[in-house]
């Protein structure tokens, strides 16, 4: 079974702080990207990233960077946490097989900002 | 119009009934289709993929995919009370490893 973990299911931050969401995935998948979901939303794209040290804006990167160092780990940073970022962060993963595109969801982290 | 679109409101179905979800997209070279199961809380899980026109059923579900008409349905069949999420139809978009995300039905079914 795919395995896709987040490093926090909850995490409570003030406005200004530099905020850290990691994300291991265990299928040796290439493609790897962060959304975040919001109530009226849906599920929007951050960033993506097709190898290690790739990486490739999605449809809201503002206010947000990413790190792929090795091929297991994606990291989200939000560089200046603000209050419109409080959301739930997804991160998925995906094999570069054309034919199947499935991405395997990790089981979120809900941020706050305060 | 938008890549990924799902017939809004929640859907409610009596237990054993069918439920059917209906998705529309945009770009005619999309080749993989996929229906996300999302309970409240918890993050999306792949239940269906379909990569060619027709049906394909694996145990109560079933996906159907007419690309000439460009949509992909699921049906639900004898709807069980853990059955009750929310829906997230997926479409790959350009030709490319990314996924676009239709915002989601809701299905509630009544015991």
């Amino acid at each position: 079974d795919v395995k896709v973990t987040q490093s926090s299911r909850y995490l409570v931050k003030r406005t200004g702080e530099k905020v850290f969401l990691e994300c291991v995935q265990d299928m040796d998948h290439e493609n790897m990207f962060w959304y975040r979901q919001d109530p009226g939303l849906g599920l929007r794209l951050i960033y993506f990233s097709y190898d290690v040290k790739m990486k490739e804006k999605g449809d809201i990167p503002e206010g947000y960077s990413v790190s792929r160092e090795k091929k297991e780990r994606f990291s989200l940073i939000l560089e200046s946490a603000s209050t419109n970022q409080t959301s739930m962060y997804l991160c998925a993963s995906s094999s570069p097989d054309r034919r199947s595109y499935e991405q395997y969801f990790g089981p979120g982290t809900r941020l706050t900002v305060t | 119009q938008k890549e990924v679109e799902q017939n809004s409101g929640p859907l409610s179905v009596p237990e054993g009934a069918i439920a059917s979800l209906n998705c529309t997209y945009s770009d005619r070279v999309s080749q993989s289709f996929f229906w996300y199961r999302q309970y409240s809380g918890k993050s999306p899980e792949l239940i269906m993929s379909i990569y060619s026109n027709g049906d394909k059923e694996d145990g109560r579900f079933t996906a159907q995919l007419n690309k000439a008409s460009q949509y992909v349905s699921l049906l639900i069949r004898d709807s069980q009370p853990s059955d009750s999420a929310t829906y997230l139809c997926a479409v790959n978009i350009q030709g490319n490893n990314r996924l676009a995300f239709g915002k989601g039905n809701q299905v509630v079914v009544i015991p």
